[in-house]
């Protein structure tokens, strides 16, 4: 089945600790995005990459880094997580411009 | 001005009736646009894509683009309670290639 799959689905944790959402794809695709999502400020990206070794600023990067060594693979890193990285977070993958666009299921993240 | 603007709702039909959910885009040289259904707490899913003027049908959706409007709209006919969520309008740039989704509107569809 053709999917995007993220984990973990949900976490807890505290302020600075480190964590890693993976995030993988099995569509072959070239483009892959992460996004937040909050309330009243709708669904914004964070990084995205055009492809192996190829990554980019999207809207709100700060406080984030991601890599992408692997074509089906696009982990996001918190390297010192805060209270103001509580949000609900999608990775999306597409095959290339002008594509539609998949979503994961989304990770719930919870920084106290 | 919004890059993608859409009314946040919510929008309340009866069940059965034919919902119309709007969408405006500030970038005349946008090629590429999708609509994404969304429940609360999941993933957007893709329901419609559409590149060219005029209509667009699959089951009970049907997308329409007018480009010189700078307007996509959704049309849900047949409503049921399960349509209930919020619809994302989201456009391609023609400029920079990047997605740019709208705030959403949610539907509300009443038995």
């Amino acid at each position: 089945e053709a999917q995007v799959t993220q984990n973990p689905r949900y976490l807890i944790t505290v302020t600075g600790k480190k964590l890693t959402v993976t995030c993988s794809q099995n569509m072959n695709h070239e483009y892959m995005s992460w996004y937040r999502q909050d309330p009243g400020l709708g669904l914004r990206q964070i990084y995205y990459s055009m492809n192996v070794e190829v990554t980019d600023k999207g809207d709100v990067p700060e406080g984030y880094k991601v890599s992408r060594k692997e074509k089906r693979n696009f982990p996001l890193i918190l390297e010192s997580p805060s209270p103001n990285q509580t949000s609900l977070y999608f990775c999306a993958s597409r095959l290339g411009n002008g594509y539609e666009q998949y979503f994961g299921p989304g990770t719930r993240l919870t920084v106290t | 001005q919004k890059e993608v603007e859409q009314n946040s709702g919510p929008l309340s039909v009866p069940e059965g009736a034919i919902a119309s959910l709007n969408c405006t885009y500030s970038d005349r040289g946008s090629q590429s646009f999708f609509w994404y259904r969304q429940y609360s707490g999941k993933s957007p899913e893709l329901i419609m894509s559409i590149y060219s003027n005029g209509d667009k049908e699959d089951g009970r959706f049907t997308a329409q683009l007018n480009k010189a409007s700078q307007y996509v709209s959704l049309l849900i006919r047949d409503s049921q309670p399960s349509d209930s969520a919020t619809y994302l309008c989201a456009v391609r740039s023609g400029n920079t290639g990047k997605l740019i989704f709208g705030q959403g509107t949610t539907l509300q569809v009443k038995p």
